[in-house]
């Protein structure tokens, strides 16, 4: 069976520190994979999704990247964090176009 | 561009009743949904889906309808249980995915 790792699962940084979380997916090949941050209390924004090794769309421009340096792994960096980027950061993947997203555990991030 | 939102912010039910989210979608290309439930601190988890080719389908105590004509999608739970209080989402999508803001169920004992 398929299942999706992220870690850590809750961290807390100062302002203008990196980041880097990282999502992992056993179980399958080529997957399509997600970055979503949803803010307390609120809905799910979606950050990045990949559809290939390298293959990296972004949807929101910010201080965020994504990179996938193999075909089931997917980090989320920045280089120097704001307040802003305060949230529940969570990766998703699915099999390809128009099949079930399945999401990660979720990692909290508080930038202080 | 596109949008998923939902009519309701938080939905307030009693025990034993059925409850009914209901969510408006503004692409009229998309041809597949889904709902997800989250609970506090957790990720969402899949709930039902459904492919634009089908008004209706069910699942166990869950029934997702969907009506393309007015871009309207609903998830109707029957006999709430106090374990079905969570927030619950729509999304639309092919290759990325985009969510509403979601509905709060509380179920009231």
């Amino acid at each position: 069976s398929q299942t999706i790792h992220q870690w850590p699962a809750t961290l807390v940084q100062p302002v203008g520190s990196p980041l880097s979380l990282e999502c992992t997916v056993e179980g399958t090949s080529n997957p399509n994979l997600y970055w979503y941050r949803q803010a307390a209390g609120r809905g799910l924004q979606l950050l990045f999704y990949s559809v290939g090794i390298g293959q990296i769309s972004s949807e929101v421009p910010q201080n965020l990247s994504a990179s996938r340096p193999q075909d089931r792994q997917f980090i989320l960096s920045s280089k120097k964090l704001l307040l802003s980027d305060s949230g529940f950061y969570l990766c998703a993947w699915t099999p390809g176009s128009g099949n079930t997203i399945y999401f990660g555990e979720g990692s909290w991030l508080t930038v202080v | 561009g596109e949008s998923v939102g939902l009519h309701l912010p938080t939905l307030s039910v009693q025990e034993g009743d059925n409850s009914i989210i209901n969510c408006a979608y503004s692409n009229s290309a998309s041809d597949y949904f889904i709902w997800y439930k989250q609970e506090s601190g957790k990720g969402p988890q899949f709930i039902i889906d459904i492919r634009s080719n089908m008004d209706k389908r069910q699942g166990q105590r869950v029934t997702v309808l969907l009506n393309k004509t007015v871009k309207h999608l609903s998830l109707q739970i029957a006999a709430t249980q106090p374990g079905d209080s969570a927030v619950y989402f729509c999304a639309e999508g092919t290759y990325k995915y985009i969510f509403g803001t979601g509905t709060r169920l509380k179920v009231l004992a």
